[in-house]
């Protein structure tokens, strides 16, 4: 069964942690993103990575920091320095960047930072 | 600026009835475009797309419109069902510039009535 898998379904944290999201494919993937979805927006771009070892920032990185050490793998760390943390977090993949295809999403991680 | 617009954030149908759904944007470079539908708390799932090479494309009760000239696509649902009620949102992708990256819509949400 491929997919995407988001752990954990809802996260809790005090302000001023650092909390780490995890974002794991099966899909063999090549590319994979990071968006926050915040109530009554769409999603928006925090960090991609079209290959292992290599991301880029996207509209909204500032606050944010990703790693892609394994390709199967994507973890996003939402850093004290992350202004509006508490948000829908969706994790996605797709095959090599500059093919045609779809996205595909996991089920997302509510953060929700007090 | 945001380059893809969905500028009606909510819409009612009743059952059985057509729903439309609009999205319109900015950017003359997005050559591809696509629809996703999602539920509450869980990831996008992708529903169909469009290349700008064609006008419509059309998988069962869902239909997309494309009219490049006025930068507008359209998501046509007909029937409607109960089942269908979720937010929808529009993405678009210039693929020979950025690949599969994605620029999404605000979203809309639909709502059919049994």
């Amino acid at each position: 069964d491929g997919g995407i898998t988001q752990s954990p379904k809802y996260l809790f944290r005090k302000e001023g942690q650092n909390v780490t999201l995890s974002c794991e494919q099966n899909l063999n993937h090549d590319a994979m993103y990071w968006y926050r979805q915040d109530p009554g927006q769409g999603l928006r771009l925090i960090y991609y990575s079209q290959i292992v070892n290599d991301f880029q920032k996207g509209d909204i990185a500032e606050g944010y920091s990703v790693s892609r050490e394994k390709k199967e793998s994507f973890p996003l760390t939402v850093t004290s320095a992350q202004k509006n943390p508490t948000a829908f977090y969706l994790c996605a993949s797709s095959r090599l960047a500059h093919s045609i295809g779809e996205q595909y999403f996991g089920p997302g991680t509510r953060l929700t930072v007090t | 600026d945001q380059q893809v617009k969905q500028n009606s954030p909510s819409l009612s149908v009743q059952e059985g009835r057509i729903s439309i759904l609009n999205c319109d944007y900015t950017n003359s470079m997005f050559d591809y475009f696509l629809w996703y539908k999602k539920y509450p708390a869980e990831g996008p799932t992708f529903l169909i797309s469009i290349s700008s090479i064609k006008d419509k494309n059309e998988d069962g009760r869902f239909t997309v419109f494309l009219n490049k000239s006025a930068k507008h696509l359209s998501l046509h649902i007909v029937p409607s069902q109960p089942g269908d009620s979720a937010v929808y949102f529009c993405a678009a992708s210039a693929r020979r510039n950025a690949g599969n990256m994605l620029t999404f819509g605000g979203g809309t949400r639909l709502m059919v009535k049994p």
